[in-house]
């Protein structure tokens, strides 16, 4: 009964590659987010979601590239993969009344060597 | 610009001791405010929030905070720490859009 999941939980890989992080939520919601939490613990917004639509687009490399097949499901692809994105990342959702609380899911940790 | 503060990064108090941490936002409009915690490896869970109302707000785990407009801050507060609170504490302040913008961080430890 996970609200928000993300897979994998854990992800290493070498310079240049491309990998995906999946998140679904069964919690109704329709806006869902990604948020970098970068090796201090800072948690920035990269994308938001509503209804499959794009409408937070923070200034992120366009070599990221989130996508939603369904309001249940946002994924995240990250091309030609660089040393700096190694990070945490968490997808969230909530219902879109501006200020709701978003539910976050347990993190994917992307290690780029 | 919109911001929020943790002035502290890290904290240890004693278990059993009182507890406050501090956040200090900067918002043009009125603030919608939250405070989640995230224990080692696992993701953010929400503690309380406030949207208006009652300025002292309830939250889990008997944790609460306090909203003061003329100071900007909403410092949350518990009477008596637990060895399971030891955790990394998010401020949160929720703008148009649906953005929520966070503070630092705050690391709580808990001695003995």
């Amino acid at each position: 009964d996970t609200a928000v999941s993300q897979t994998p939980k854990y992800l290493v890989t070498q310079m240049g590659n491309d990998k995906s992080i999946k998140c679904e939520q069964n919690l109704g919601h329709d806006t869902m987010y990604w948020y970098k939490q970068d090796s201090k613990k800072f948690l920035k917004i990269m994308f938001s979601y509503n209804n499959k639509e794009l409408i937070i687009n923070e200034t992120v490399p366009n070599r990221f590239s989130p996508k939603s097949p369904d309001k249940a499901h946002l994924n995240l692809h990250i091309n030609s993969l660089e040393l700096g994105d190694s990070a945490v990342y968490f997808c969230a959702s909530s219902r879109l009344t501006d200020y709701n609380e978003q539910f976050f899911g347990p993190g994917t940790r992307l290690t780029v060597l | 610009a919109q911001s929020v503060t943790q002035p502290d990064i890290h904290i240890t108090v004693s278990e059993g001791a009182s507890l406050e941490l501090r956040c200090n936002y900067s918002y043009g409009a009125t603030p919608y405010l939250f405070w989640y915690v995230q224990s080692p490896g696992q993701g953010l869970q929400l503690l309380l929030k406030y949207f208006s109302g009652d300025t002292l707000v309830q939250g889990i785990k008997g944790f609460e905070a306090e909203f003061k407009r003329s100071q900007s801050s909403f410092n949350l507060r518990k009477p008596s720490v637990h060895w399971s609170d030891a955790a990394e504490y998010f401020c949160a302040v929720g703008i148009q859009g649906g953005k929520l913008i966070f503070g630092q961080g705050t690391e709580l430890s808990v001695k003995p």
